[in-house]
């Protein structure tokens, strides 16, 4: 079945510094979706992206499909305390299934 | 407007007990989730109803059995829990992307 890859594990950075967390499948990808779930909370839709090369961006985040469509990258620019918290992405492949990687845990120290 | 809600939220049950997880969505949604989250195991899909209906299992389905009740709600069941069953529980519907209940923290003792 399909599978999203999703590295690092976790990552701990300074208040001010750059975060980057990867997502990649050995099979073409219709889309990627990616959540965030903060500490003792529940996963919460941030963005899809679907088209090949695609790039959105929200404030210091930045959303990047590949072009081959396997890949897909979420970047934080100068993290802040309020990043805390676990990014997810997520593939709807066909047949319904909603299946996650294993997620990036991020802290951050003040 | 409520969106996914999960009960109940907390629950400690013996080892070799049954339980049903309920979930409830008022989206209208098609496709609804269970899922489990065990810490470092990321969010791994049990079983899931893409139409009022139907189910299939996921990537964890044993030890659990579901039933896709109406196009609200869709529940979990499992009928002996055991220790490796602790975990935090999410169920979620679908229609475009994902809404998460608030979860179920479930310990076997």
């Amino acid at each position: 079945g399909q599978q999203v890859m999703q590295i690092p594990q976790y990552q701990h950075v300074q208040e001010g510094e750059d975060f980057t967390t990867y997502c990649n499948s050995s099979t073409t990808l219709s889309n990627i979706q990616w959540y965030k779930q903060r500490p003792g909370g529940h996963p919460v839709f941030l963005i899809q992206l679907v088209k090949s090369g695609e790039v959105k961006k929200q404030k210091r985040l930045t959303f990047q499909f590949g072009e081959a469509k396997k890949n897909s990258s979420l970047h934080i620019t100068a993290t802040q305390t309020t990043d805390v918290g676990t990014y997810f992405c997520n593939s709807h492949n066909q047949g319904g299934k909603l299946i996650f990687g294993q997620g990036t845990e991020l802290s951050v120290k003040p | 407007n409520a969106g996914v809600t999960q009960t109940p939220k907390f629950q400690v049950l013996k080892t070799g007990q049954s339980m049903t997880l309920q979930c409830a969505q008022d989206m209208n949604h098609n496709s609804m989730y269970w899922y489990r989250q065990d810490p470092g195991m990321g969010l791994r899909l049990i079983y899931y109803s893409a139409s009022e209906g139907t189910t299939d299992k996921g990537e964890v389905p044993n030890g659990y059995n579901v039933s896709r009740l109406n196009k609200r709600e869709f529940s979990l069941r499992l009928e002996s829990a055991a220790p490796s069953q602790t975990s935090v529980y999410f169920c979620a519907s679908n229609q475009g992307y994902a809404f998460f209940g608030q979860g179920t923290r479930l310990t076997v003792v």
